[in-house]
């Protein structure tokens, strides 16, 4: 079937409002990753999901960021009140089980920009 | 962290073989090492992974010491659609901040 899919692809908000960013994973993959690339840098983790629980948040960068999967295959990612550092590329990967050794599966991400 | 060290960039004449080393000296024993690529505006795709010795697939081989401090992605012959980024990851599964991808290595494939 088809790959991970995000939407929107491009994000321009400005600073202070409230952005959702959407992952779609590969059918029957119970596990899914959000990453944050920022220029020149490699992908930031952020959070994994087994199923609809948050198995690792260790990486979500404070309390304006939070990520639900309520029924275990689409997510959002939730910015609160953004600012301008929020800026990047926001990678979302998915991959069957999840756990070590697998291959994690990425879209094409979205990118946003806070003015 | 699961830190790992890649030459920042590295550049390459069509046709040749290109080695890339990434160091990771506090891998564990379960981790295993995972390389991914990544094109401008793509997200990044998996090459290939291993957990010791030599690995090799239809695209790339890996190369790893009996020690695992260190692994070497050897990719046969580059052309001109292998310029992209790739990265180096130790796949901790079992901690916190498990997926860490690091800078990457730019490769540039020369005509």
């Amino acid at each position: 079937g088809a790959g991970v899919s995000q939407t929107p692809s491009n994000k321009v908000t400005e600073k202070g409002k409230y952005v959702e960013l959407r992952c779609d994973p590969i059918s029957g993959h119970t596990a899914l990753y959000w990453y944050r690339q920022s220029l020149g840098q490699g992908p930031e983790f952020l959070i994994y999901f087994q199923g609809t629980g948050a198995a690792d948040d260790s990486g979500l960068p404070n309390d304006r960021f939070f990520a639900v999967r309520p029924e275990g295959s689409v997510s959002t990612l939730k910015i609160q009140r953004t600012e301008r550092g929020d800026s990047a590329v926001y990678l979302c990967a998915s991959s069957l089980r999840g756990g070590i050794g697998e291959t994690q599966y990425f879209g094409p991400g979205t990118r946003l920009l806070v003015l | 962290l699961a830190k790992t060290t890649q030459p920042i960039s590295m550049d390459s004449y069509e046709g040749q073989e290109v080695n890339i080393t990434c160091s990771h000296n506090n891998i564990a024993t379960n981790d295993y090492i995972t390389w991914y690529q990544q094109f401008p505006s793509q997200g990044p795709r998996f090459i290939i992974q291993g957990y010791k010795t030599k690995v090799t697939n239809e695209v790339a081989s890996l190369f790893i010491p009996a020690d695992r401090k260190s692994s070497t992605l050897s990719l046969p012959r580059v052309s001109l659609s292998d310029t992209a980024v790739y990265y180096c990851l130790v796949d901790k599964s079992n901690t916190g901040n498990q997926f860490y991808f690091g800078t990457g290595t730019s490769l540039t494939v020369i005509p």
